[in-house]
């Protein structure tokens, strides 16, 4: 399975942009890239996937590398609320719903 | 109505109990899974249910045996359980389209004595 990698922990000012980067040098043609959030004492949440090209929505940005290897999720103003565990994932599309990998995740502190 | 609930939210148990987990949803998914995340780690997928069957087991010991008895529910049963299954163990769901986002719940928080 193809695998990410991400720095363990990172820091933040608040209402600071932030960005996360993730290496995934063995990622396959179909492979998504998928990043999910996990809060203190809650399950994971979504945030944002692609495949190609950069993709915004109203959480984040996801800026993909041309070469797929590397991509960066990008928080436009970290709020004390974006303190979490952050997991870049490579989806694996099966014909029977899909798995999600977790890899080790960033956790990202945000200062006031 | 985008929540997926879990129950109980703490359970403790001996080696010798039996007891389930369950989990709700009613967006509609079709695909449901079961997670198990111990202190500090990522979560670990352990069973895929699609459409209603099952359709991965990740090598998951038989002390744990799951049940998806509709579309909507998802349980898992536990049984002579050891003290090292002590863990957070999330539900999840989503359609059974591969880019489709999951949805988790809260988790119920395991402890084996």
């Amino acid at each position: 399975d193809a695998k990410t990698t991400q720095p363990n922990s990172m820091e933040s000012n608040e209402e600071e942009p932030v960005h996360l980067p993730c290496n995934h040098s063995t990622i396959s043609g179909t492979d998504y890239i998928h990043w999910y959030r996990q809060l203190p004492s809650q399950g994971p949440e979504y945030v944002i996937h692609g495949l190609t090209s950069n993709v915004n929505n109203r959480m984040a940005s996801l800026a993909i590398a041309e070469d797929r290897k590397s991509s960066t999720l990008i928080l436009h103003r970290a709020t004390l609320r974006d303190a979490a565990v952050y997991y870049c994932i490579l989806r694996v599309p099966l014909h029977a719903g899909n798995m999600l990998t977790f890899g080790g995740g960033t956790r990202l502190m945000v200062k006031p | 109505d985008t929540e997926v609930t879990q129950t109980p939210k703490h359970l403790v148990m001996g080696m010798t109990n039996k007891k389930s987990l369950k989990c709700e949803q009613h967006m509609g998914h079709r695909a449901m899974y079961w997670y198990k995340q111990k202190a500090k780690k990522p979560p670990e997928l352990m069973f895929v249910y699609s459409y209603e069957k099952l359709s991965i087991n990740e090598s998951v010991p038989s002390r744990f045996s799951p049940e998806c008895p509709n579309s909507s529910l998802l349980n898992l049963h536990l049984h002579a359980l050891q003290p090292e299954d002590s863990a957070l163990y999330l539900c999840a769901s989503s359609q059974v389209r591969a880019y489709n986002e999951q949805f988790f719940g809260p988790g119920t928080r395991l402890t084996v004595l």
